[in-house]
């Protein structure tokens, strides 16, 4: 089955430092996307980024940036300068390729910024 | 502005009455899919419709049934509610899969008593 894992069910940072939430993911795709969604209290799903599979260079969208590491299945975000408003939960996900276009979520980082 | 919508938003409901989440979007997607969420699970596929009259079963189908009659509109129908289908649940759309960004409703937050 196609998994995606997020070890860290909780994290803590302190605003305006340096933060990186963990993932890992397995599938025998080839050509598949990954993305990290924000949940904030408002509960709405929010994309932060995406990286295609067959794509070396890590995504990155403004303090946002992947480490994208294929042969370890690997697919960190790391946010920078960290602000009160990035508080939130954060789900990893794949799609695969599949044409059921099936997110796979992993169960959520919940990430504090401290003042 | 191009969005997805659900209504209602809120929900308490009792076991065993029939009860229908609305899902629309205006942005001509081809793609819409439910999503149901707890807490320590994530979010997982209920039913996903790849047209209008095309649909298919997700991860966790059981006890829901959902229908695509117009091509803006992907109801999701509870004909016997249980309480372990107390849940928040999520549409999403998209112009296609794989490549495609998925966008998010707001959410439903369905209790059954």
């Amino acid at each position: 089955a196609q998994t995606v894992t997020q070890s860290q069910p909780e994290m803590s940072v302190q605003e305006a430092e340096t933060v990186t939430l963990s993932c890992t993911y397995d599938t025998s795709e080839s050509d598949y996307y990954l993305f990290w969604y924000k949940q904030p209290p408002s509960r709405q799903m929010i994309l932060v980024i995406r990286q295609e599979a067959y794509k070396q260079q890590n995504a990155t969208e403004n303090r946002f940036s992947v480490n994208f590491q294929k042969a370890a299945k690997s697919f960190s975000l790391k946010i920078s300068d960290s602000q009160l408003g990035d508080a939130a939960m954060y789900f990893c996900a794949s799609n695969y390729g599949g044409s059921q276009g099936n997110l796979i979520f992993g169960k959520g980082t919940k990430l504090s910024v401290k003042p | 502005e191009a969005q997805v919508t659900q209504n209602p938003r809120y929900l308490i409901t009792v076991t065993g009455k029939k009860l229908t989440v609305t899902c629309s979007q205006n942005m001509n997607h081809e793609y819409m899919s439910w999503y149901r969420q707890d807490p320590g699970l994530g979010l997982r596929q209920i039913y996903y419709s790849m047209n209008v009259e095309v649909t298919d079963k997700g991860d966790v189908p059981e006890g829901y049934k959902v229908s695509r009659k117009e091509k803006r509109n992907f109801p999701l129908i509870l004909e016997s509610p249980s309480p372990n289908q107390t849940s928040l649940y999520f549409c999403a759309s998209s112009f296609g899969t794989e490549t495609y960004e998925q966008y998010f409703g707001p959410g439903t937050r369905l209790t059954v008593t």
